[in-house]
């Protein structure tokens, strides 16, 4: 079984800060890592992948990536109350299960104004 | 460009019932994977399609199947309906099996069984 292991959270920063959210996962051989943001109510929606060693950006959000570590990162800059949803970590699968996303139990996090 | 599409968006059913549920992928997607949402499980796969095949499946019972069609819309059937399978169903579509541009999720179908 493969597991996702997210900062349980409930994570809650004031308007402005810097959010940082966490994920572990067991599976070495992973090869691309999703984020996805699903506010209350509605259903997943994607905001970064990275495949690479490192950092992507894309606007206020910064995906690092360790995979000596199995281990990966969101980190959402300028937070504001918009923000304020669950996270969800998602390496892909590999193989055999090369279709498949193992998600995290998500990390809630509230942006207060 | 319209996105991926479910219906029903909400059910109600009975135990005992059977439900089918639908998903209309991104026009030119070919993968189309379900999901299965629980406050108690969190998101957890059921099965993926690809062109008309199914590539993978999760740890569900056989009550849990589904099927894809030639124009790639895919649905899928819960027999024998329990209380525990009430659940918000989503179904994600890429254009390829393991898609380096992910997958995007429909709406869900909200199923409630009572």
């Amino acid at each position: 079984q493969k597991e996702v292991e997210q900062n349980s959270g409930p994570l809650s920063v004031p308007e402005g800060a810097i959010a940082s959210l966490n994920c572990t996962y067991s599976d070495r051989g992973s090869q691309s890592f999703f984020w996805y943001r699903q506010y209350s109510g509605k259903s997943p929606e994607l905001i970064m992948s990275i495949y690479s060693n490192g950092d992507k950006e894309d606007g206020r959000f910064t995906a690092q990536l360790n995979k000596a570590s199995q281990y990966v990162s969101l980190l959402i800059r300028d937070s504001q109350p918009s923000d304020s949803a669950t996270y969800l970590c998602a390496p892909g699968g590999r193989g055999s299960t090369l279709g498949r996303l193992y998600f995290g139990r998500g990390t809630q996090l509230t942006v207060w104004p | 460009k319209a996105g991926v599409t479910q219906t029903p968006r909400y059910l109600i059913k009975t135990r005992g019932q059977q439900v089918t549920l639908s998903c209309s992928p991104i026009s030119g997607h070919r993968s189309v994977s379900w999901y299965q949402q629980t406050p108690g499980q969190g998101l957890q796969f059921l099965f993926e399609y690809f062109s008309e095949t199914q590539r993978n499946k999760g740890n569900f019972p056989g009550r849990f199947s589904g099927r894809q069609f030639s124009n790639s819309r895919s649905e899928m059937n819960v027999s024998t309906l329990e209380l525990g399978d009430s659940a918000l169903y989503l179904c994600a579509s890429s254009l390829e099996i393991g898609a380096s541009n992910g997958y995007t999720f429909g709406s869900g179908t909200r199923l409630t069984v009572v």
